[in-house]
């Protein structure tokens, strides 16, 4: 089973900075099934982007995705308040469907 | 609009049985799978399986596979995730999610349904 392993654990960064999320896969796999989540404290967990690098319906063009084999990134270019938050990547396509741990992103 | 609306909180106690329903609406019901995924309090995201709602095959999490069990009724648009042999340890906030695409992406999420376990 491929284990998805998310860096940094907290990333403390300031309204209008650039944060860049990192998720390392185990082996490596296809870029189209890796995607990123976005989850607010209470809330369901909300698709950002697929296929590594596609923004999902409605995502603010800040938000995007990059990397392949084992090394994936999401970079928000500005941080705006509403995108502090944990951010999970996934491997889909077929089971098991795994999350990586979570990348908790706080204000500075 | 894709709608998925989960049933209520529930209380259980050790070693009984619970059963989540989600209740889709605004598309093809019977066109896209749906997963079913936990939170623990304070934990990361945890998939543990996936039906498809049109034939009602299944494909369940190894960690879950003695223990779970996915149904879907087409006359509702609902799936169902029954969880039996309960634990302190499957306390958390259950959510179901449609699989999109080709690689079943999660594109939209049911509320999400506590589930307490306690005696």
């Amino acid at each position: 089973e491929i284990v998805l392993t998310q860096s940094p654990g907290t990333l403390s960064l300031s309204p209008g900075e650039r944060a860049t999320l990192s998720c390392r896969a185990s082996q490596s796999v296809s870029s189209t099934f890796l995607a990123w989540y976005q989850q607010k404290p209470g809330q369901a967990p909300r698709l950002l982007i697929y296929g590594a690098s596609s923004r999902a319906t409605g995502i603010p063009d800040r938000f995007s995705g990059s990397g392949s084999g084992t090394d994936f990134t999401l970079t928000i270019s500005r941080l705006e308040p509403e995108d502090f938050a944990v951010y999970y990547c996934q491997l889909c396509g077929s089971s098991p469907f795994t999350f990586g741990q979570g990348t908790k992103l706080e204000i500075k | 609009q894709v709608q998925l609306v989960q049933s209520g909180a529930e209380v259980k106690k050790p070693g009984a049985s619970v059963k989540v329903s989600c209740k889709a609406s605004g598309y093809t019901f019977t066109s896209f799978y749906m997963h079913w995924v936990r939170q623990a309090p304070g934990q990361g995201l945890e998939w543990m399986g996936i039906i498809n709602p049109g034939g009602g095959t299944t494909n369940y999490a190894q960690k879950f596979q003695s223990r779970v069990t996915m149904t879907r009724d087409t006359s509702t648009s609902t799936v169902h995730m029954e969880l039996s042999s309960l634990s302190s340890e499957d306390t958390a906030v259950y959510y179901c999610a449609r699989g999109w695409g080709t690689y079943y992406y999660f594109d939209f999420w049911g509320q999400g349904t506590l589930v307490t376990i306690s005696s």
